[in-house]
């Protein structure tokens, strides 16, 4: 079955990074497009980013464009999130997800001083 | 960015009554439309896409219907699992854009 195992979230202080990753298994990987998801204490959803099969086509939100860079990795089954110059808003759980089908069970990201 | 307006945002039931959810775009978006269950402390899950279509195992009281840009999740016959945020979601085109959530409470 699809699992996704999502990796990396943590405490950051405003202004650093972190990097997040997610481990993909039981389908196949190269396959799909992939995408990661936030959700703010509390708050509703946001699509945060969507990265191509070949990795050739991303998109980003507004809200994380120049700070955020979506990667995948075929050969490891990975998908990867850069967060740089993190605000307090970015604060969220994030989710990984497979098409848009299936999820994983999110990281949470915690930016503050 | 296309809105998509949710509504209500939350509503009670009881077990065994119709529950309609209705999301409108603020443009058109064909069917590219999805709909999410997502409880306390989990991941959403995908419930119907492309407006109507049943993810595969998913129970049948759950259907997805389109008019222009009006689009409804119904419950026929609620059931105690069924108590849960629902939230659309337009992939027409980026940025996708979710709705602001229904959260189905019990009555």
């Amino acid at each position: 079955q699809v699992q996704l195992v999502e990796s990396g979230g943590g405490l950051v202080k405003p202004g650093g990074s972190l990097r997040l990753s997610c481990a993909a298994s039981g389908f196949t990987f190269s396959d799909y497009y992939m995408s990661w998801i936030r959700q703010a204490p509390g708050k509703g959803l946001e699509w945060v980013s969507y990265i191509s099969r070949s990795g050739f086509t991303i998109y980003y939100a507004d809200s994380v464009k120049g700070r955020f860079t979506i990667s995948r990795d075929n050969a490891k089954n990975s998908l990867y999130l850069q967060m740089n110059s993190l605000r307090a808003e970015d604060t969220a759980v994030y989710y990984c997800a497979e098409a848009a089908a299936e999820w994983g069970q999110g990281t949470l990201v915690t930016v503050s001083s | 960015a296309i809105q998509m307006t949710q509504s209500p945002s939350s509503l009670s039931a009881s077990v065994g009554d119709r529950v309609t959810i209705t999301c409108r775009a603020s443009q058109g978006i064909r069917n590219d439309l999805d709909w999410y269950q997502q409880k306390p402390g989990k991941a959403p899950k995908l419930l119907i896409y492309a407006a109507s279509s049943l993810q595969s195992g998913v129970p049948s009281r759950f259907s997805g219907s389109e008019s222009g840009t009006d689009f409804t999740l119904t419950i026929s016959s609620l059931q105690p699992e069924d108590f849960a945020t629902y939230y659309c979601l337009q992939n027409y085109n980026w940025p996708w854009t979710f709705g602001q959530g229904t959260k189905v409470e019990i009555k």
